[in-house]
């Protein structure tokens, strides 16, 4: 039973396009966030929600939307996809409070060609 | 101040021996230091964490080395073996923050040879 679960594992769009990748958790936890891991394996926090309010935004271009319409799903849409956005994006989620664990989807590989 | 570095690249070591991976923080607000294991094509998952007011955190053959002082820490992994190929990553956040947000260093990547 899939904890943080991620649709679709591989996204390969043309330069332009719009898409969504999906993110859903059945851990109960009020906190779900998006990372992105480029080329090199950096990992980086896009966005975090708590409940359902953005508390992070780490200055992402406008062109990423997060969308949560209840604390057990966080999506992610990307407008007018740009070749840099090639990455690895993981959903993310955490029970609030201190030193908790982040509990990590498996990824979507999006490449824009 | 919000960064972490985590060196080195990468690490290759016979089976048995303990790679060290190690990490630097620049931010004293931070709380709570966590390690990820990421195997290809997973997401990355929680190995061990500390907070700082222990040096040493052990779970089974992992072990976490932290110099508050220095603002360092590391991961020792005893009696390595082939199955702990994988990337590992050091993170930091400020554990009593209400934003569960992590800095992650840049990654090491360990292939343990049999």
């Amino acid at each position: 039973d899939t904890a943080v679960s991620q649709t679709p594992k591989y996204l390969v769009t043309q330069m332009g396009n719009d898409k969504s990748i999906k993110c859903e958790q059945n851990l109960g936890h009020d906190t779900m966030y998006w990372y992105k891991q480029d080329s090199k394996k950096f990992l980086k926090i896009m966005f975090s929600y708590n409940n359902k309010e953005l508390i992070i935004n780490e200055t992402v271009p406008n062109r990423f939307s997060p969308k949560s319409p209840d604390k057990a799903h966080l999506n992610l849409h990307i407008n007018s996809l740009e070749l840099g956005d090639s990455a690895v994006y993981f959903c993310a989620s955490s029970q609030m409070g201190f030193g908790t664990e982040a509990f990590f989807g498996q990824g979507t590989r999006l490449t824009v060609v | 101040q919000q960064q972490v570095k985590q060196s080195p690249q990468s690490l290759i070591v016979q089976k048995g021996g303990i790679p060290i991976i190690n990490c630097a923080y620049e931010n004293t607000a931070f709380d709570y230091f966590p390690w990820y294991q990421q195997f290809p094509g997973k997401g990355p998952a929680l190995l061990i964490a500390i907070r700082p007011d222990v040096s040493e955190k052990k779970e089974g053959r992992f072990t976490i080395s932290f110099n508050k002082s220095a603002k360092q820490f590391s991961l020792h992994i005893m009696d390595s073996q082939p199955g702990d190929s994988a990337t590992y990553f050091c993170a930091a956040g400020k554990g009593s923050s209400n934003t569960g947000k992590l800095i992650f260093g840049q990654g090491t990547t360990l292939q343990v040879k049999p």
